[in-house]
């Protein structure tokens, strides 16, 4: 069955430094990634998006990354801070209205002062 | 800003109590869901709505019934509580015009079944 996955369940990054979440996903029919992070005791928050017609797309400090031909997909994190740490959530829609979202197990990110 | 609030953050109940747990958002979202996080398993969707009064069973509906008699208010009933139901449990909201597809979601009910 289809899945999204992630390479990495922790990260430890010092801070200053750019770090990578990376995501893994295997149904080709999926059109819409998000990004999001989950913060102890809060739920997931919406960081950054992307769609299958974009392979880049950037915010602010951040950057996701889209690579249909091996399905993967990555979040990039621009001078890590402390309050960066959290737990980083990749979903993937296959354009059905959001009724149809795939998360994936999560990576908890650790930022190292 | 969209605001999700759950009813509670922490509960506590005994197997075969019957448990209610209370979404309301604030941004006349058509859309609402309820998942269960649990530890290396991610999101997974129990139930959703689109509109007052309809509902779809998500991936792991057994054990679980919702209701939505306000566009505002969805709630998650377990009508006989197992110890198999501990877990976080997340309400989310989504607006079926907006150009993406992201899901707001609430900040989660620990349940604990004894």
């Amino acid at each position: 069955g289809e899945s999204v996955g992630l390479h990495l369940p922790t990260l430890s990054v010092q801070e200053g430094d750019n770090s990578i979440i990376n995501c893994a996903y295997s149904n080709s029919a999926s059109d819409y990634f998000i990004w999001y992070k989950q913060e102890s005791g809060k739920g997931p928050q919406f960081i950054i998006d992307i769609r299958s017609n974009m392979d880049k797309r950037q915010g602010q400090r951040v950057t996701v990354l889209l690579n249909k031909t091996v399905k993967h997909l990555s979040l990039q994190i621009a001078a890590t801070q402390p309050g960066d740490s959290a737990v980083y959530f990749c979903a993937e829609n296959e354009n059905t209205g959001g009724f149809k979202t795939i998360f994936g197990a999560g990576t908890r990110l650790f930022v190292k002062a | 800003d969209v605001k999700v609030t759950q009813s509670s953050r922490y509960l506590v109940k005994r197997t075969g109590e019957k448990v209610f747990l209370e979404c309301v958002q604030d941004m006349d979202h058509e859309n609402m869901f309820w998942y269960r996080q649990d530890p290396g398993l991610g999101l997974r969707l129990i139930y959703f709505s689109y509109d007052v009064k309809m509902k779809e069973k998500g991936d792991i509906p057994e054990g679980y019934s919702v209701s939505r008699e306000k566009k505002e208010r969805f709630s998650l009933i377990l009508e006989s509580a197992s110890t198999n139901q501990t877990s976080m449990y997340l309400c989310a909201s989504h607006y079926a015009q907006h150009s993406t597809d992201t899901q707001y979601f609430g900040p989660g009910t620990r349940l604990t079944v004894l």
